[in-house]
Order: structure tokens, then C-alpha cells, then sequence
């Protein structure tokens, strides 16, 4: 199986900073199929991102993904209060798909 | 829009079987989309457990293969999960999920909020 890993495990930054997120496969994901989400506590994970670099609907501008093979990222170009979360991207390439363990972003 | 809402016994006996339902609001389970499970153990990351489309096929992960079972009722608008021989490595926050059925849609596009299970005796 393919194997995600994030980094970094924690992120704190003030309001308004640019913030990147990476997810790095252990081999490469087949046609780039790869999706983000935000998981805020008490909430259902959202999807933000899917097929690497396409914004799911509803999405802020300010979230956008790119990458291809096995390095993937996540940027928000200016950070928000409400960005506060968890971050997960998963790779739907291969079974089994599977997510990386996350990136908690925190607002310094 | 679509809502998803997990419901089932918090607490399960180690041995015993793991059940839990996924009530779908907003959205046919005939659709083109397939149903799916996840969880989320302590400590660790995400795991997808298990899909199925409305006509019965069904994805597994090989990993939890020999004691998932998944299905669907489309007539109550749910469907289902069974995990059976529960451990304490089966302590989670299980999320039910609506996925896509073609290769570029297989991603989670709603969610459940999700919904703990402890196994303890």
C-alpha cells in the first residue's frame, strides 16, 4: 500500500501568513489522485482539494494544492482564524487508499 | 446537501461485534457514488475501512478483510457496518463517507461527523 506522510506534525502561525503543508508518498500516486481535507473538532472533515491541485466546491481561493509523483502541498495563501485544524491528504490512486496522520495547524 | 450521520453503540466488549449504521440525508444511495467507512484510532493516522455501491459491490481494505462486513439499504436510506473480534486496537472515531465510484472521484466528498467506539470489558 501506499504510505502518506505529512509534515510537519504541527504548524503555528499568526493571521495572514502563508502556511505549507506536505504530504510525501512512499511510492508514486497513480494519476496524481491525491485529496485534502480540513477536519475542525466537533465537525465532519471536509474535502478541499481533489486531484491534487482542483478546489472542491465552496473552497476559499485561498487554498490551493499542487504537486505530482510522490510530493504533494497544501498552501493557504493567508491564514485566517477559521483555518484552524486538522489537515489530511489521502491518496486514491491504489487500494487500499489511504491518508496520511495529519498536519494541526494552530494560530501563534 | 448531503448529511451523513453515524449512530451505533459507544462501548463494544472486546470479542465481540462492532455495528454500526450511517443514516444519508440529501442524497440517493442509488446515486453514482459509493459509501464508505473510515476510522481514526488514537494516535494514528486516518484508515479507510471499507466502501460499497448501492447494486452490492464492495471494496475492502485487506488489512480489516477477513472481519468487515459492509451493506446497504436503500429503502431507510443507511447502510452498515460490521467489525467483528473487536480489540482494544479497534478503540476509534469511525466516520461514514460518500465516495465516488469512477478512479478520478474515489475521494471522500462528504462526511459524517464521526462517531467513538471503545472496546472495553
Amino acid at each position: 500500500e501506499v504510505a502518506l506522510t505529512q509534515s510537519p506534525g504541527t504548524l503555528s502561525l499568526s493571521p495572514g501568513e502563508r502556511v505549507t503543508l506536505s504530504c510525501r508518498a512512499s511510492r508514486g500516486v497513480g494519476s496524481n489522485y491525491l485529496a485534502w481535507y480540513q477536519h475542525k473538532p466537533d465537525q465532519a472533515p471536509r474535502l478541499l482539494i481533489y486531484g491534487a491541485s482542483s478546489r472542491a466546491s465552496g473552497i476559499p481561493g485561498r487554498f490551493s494544492g499542487s504537486g505530482s509523483g510522490t510530493d504533494f502541498t497544501l498552501t493557504i495563501s493567508r491564514l485566517e482564524p477559521e483555518d484552524v485544524a486538522v489537515y489530511y491528504c489521502q491518496q486514491y490512486g491504489s487500494s487500499p487508499w489511504t491518508f496520511g496522520q495529519g498536519t494541526k495547524v494552530e494560530i501563534k | 446537501q448531503v448529511q451523513l450521520q453515524e449512530s451505533g453503540p459507544g462501548l463494544v466488549r472486546p470479542s465481540e461485534t462492532l455495528s454500526l449504521t450511517c443514516i444519508v440525508s440529501g442524497s440517493s444511495l442509488r446515486g453514482g457514488y459509493y459509501w464508505g467507512w473510515i476510522r481514526r484510532s488514537p494516535g494514528k493516522a486516518l484508515e479507510w475501512m471499507a466502501s460499497i455501491y448501492h447494486g452490492g459491490n464492495t471494496y475492502y481494505n485487506p488489512s480489516l478483510e477477513s472481519r468487515v462486513t459492509v451493506s446497504v439499504d436503500t429503502s431507510i436510506h443507511q447502510f452498515s457496518l460490521r467489525l467483528t473480534s473487536v480489540t482494544a486496537a479497534d478503540t476509534a472515531v469511525y466516520f461514514c463517507a460518500r465516495g465516488g465510484v469512477t478512479g478520478p472521484t474515489r475521494y471522500f466528498d462528504s462526511w459524517g461527523r464521526g462517531t467513538l467506539v471503545t472496546v472495553s470489558s
